[in-house]
Parts: structure tokens; C-alpha cells; sequence
């Protein structure tokens, strides 16, 4: 059984510019949440997708924008970068209906300078 | 809204001394309850969940929790720490009806040899 994977490991971009992250769910799971972990805090909620929509945001401005494919991975979009984004992205992906538990990827270390 | 606290920032415990980290949650309903463990520069780890029935729940690498609703609490527990225990410790809680994680700011766990 394949976990959830996340591309790049590591990003450098600077302010203003515009990031792409990527998220390979787990085998059998359709549902994908993105969190953004800054450092020394606790991860917060983006946004979740399920059948390819959005299904439930967090307190993030439009300029985080994501998408869900067919075979249910997802990307996250992130516009005229701040340097606030500087964070952890973590993808996690679950099994609509079944108890919802999360599977965590790695994560992506977005660095804006 | 849900929040979860975690009143200890940063906790030391000597090799093979028992192990208790607080978490308090406040929610309208009962949530469905996790600890997740993170080492530096890595995703998350579920350590253990809660979801129903026994409020004394077995999680991985001997850690247990307790589940207490009258007092909002799901403390994690273990009776022997082992020095590969160290690492920042998460509370979370997640409605009954979505898979979105609301988390604590977390506890940073040092062991002393």
C-alpha cells in the first residue's frame, strides 16, 4: 500500500510569485485535505477536496486555490506569495465515509524570501 | 468554533520516567479525538484515536490516552519513556461529519539519558 506523497521536498520562491505544491493520495483514499503548518505552531485547515471540488475551507484568502484530479491527487496553488506562506505543507488524504482518519505526507518546506 | 489547548509548551522527562501531556478540547458536540506525534521536519504520525466506546484508547509505540468528557480532556500517556520519544506532540479534534482537523499549537518533548 502506497502512502501519501508530496513534491517538491523543498521550495525557494520570492515574494510575489506564484508556487505550485503537489499531493499523491493513499491507495483506495478520494478525499484530500491540505494543512499549513507555520513554524513552532500546529498545522491549520486550507481546504479539502472530494469528487474534485472543494468540500470545506479554512480562514485562507483566495489566492490559495487547489485542485483534484481523476485518480485523486491534488495540488495547491498558492498567488502573489507573501512572506508569511513561509510554512509546511502538509497533505493528507482519507476515505470519504470511513471514519475520515487522515493520512499525513511529508510535507513541502515553502520558503518565501 | 472548536479549539484544542495544550497548556505545555515544552516538556523534559528523564529516560524511563512515565509521561503525561494535556490536551483540552472545547466543542459542542463530542468530536472525534487524536494525538499525532512529529518529528523535526517531518509529516504527522497518529499515535492513537478516539472515536467511541472504551474511553482508555491503545495507540502505537505504547502510548495510551483517556478520553474524559466531563472535564473536555484526552491527556496522552505513557509509562516508560524511551529516548526516541522526543519530538513535538499533537492534539486534534475533528467533527463527527467532516474530516477537518482542528489541531493544538503542540508539545515539544525532551528526554534526558
Amino acid at each position: 500500500e502506497t502512502g501519501v506523497t508530496q513534491s517538491p521536498t523543498h521550495l525557494i520562491k520570492t515574494r510575489g510569485q506564484q508556487v505550485t505544491l503537489r499531493c499523491s493520495s493513499q491507495s483506495g483514499h478520494n478525499t484530500v485535505s491540505w494543512y499549513q503548518q507555520a513554524l513552532g505552531q500546529g498545522p491549520q485547515f486550507i481546504f479539502q477536496y472530494y469528487r474534485e471540488e472543494e468540500n470545506g475551507r479554512g480562514n485562507f484568502p483566495p489566492r490559495f486555490s487547489g485542485l483534484q484530479f481523476p485518480n485523486y491527487s491534488s495540488e495547491l496553488n498558492v498567488n502573489a506569495l507573501e512572506l508569511d506562506d513561509s510554512a509546511l505543507y502538509l497533505c493528507a488524504s482519507s476515505r470519504w465515509g470511513d471514519s475520515y482518519e487522515q493520512y499525513f505526507g511529508p510535507g513541502t518546506r515553502l520558503t518565501v524570501t | 468554533a472548536q479549539s484544542v489547548t495544550q497548556p505545555d509548551i515544552h516538556i523534559t522527562v528523564s529516560e524511563g520516567a512515565s509521561l503525561e501531556l494535556r490536551c483540552n478540547y472545547s466543542y459542542g458536540a463530542t468530536p472525534y479525538l487524536f494525538w499525532y506525534v512529529q518529528s523535526p521536519g517531518q509529516g504527522l504520525q497518529l499515535l492513537l484515536k478516539y472515536f467511541s466506546g472504551d474511553t482508555l484508547v491503545q495507540g502505537i509505540k505504547g502510548f495510551e490516552a483517556e478520553f474524559k468528557r466531563s472535564q473536555s480532556s484526552f491527556n496522552l500517556r505513557k509509562p516508560s519513556v524511551h529516548w526516541s520519544d522526543a519530538a513535538e506532540y499533537f492534539c486534534a479534534v475533528q467533527p463527527r461529519t467532516a474530516s477537518k482537523l482542528t489541531f493544538g499549537t503542540g508539545t515539544r518533548l525532551q528526554v534526558t539519558l
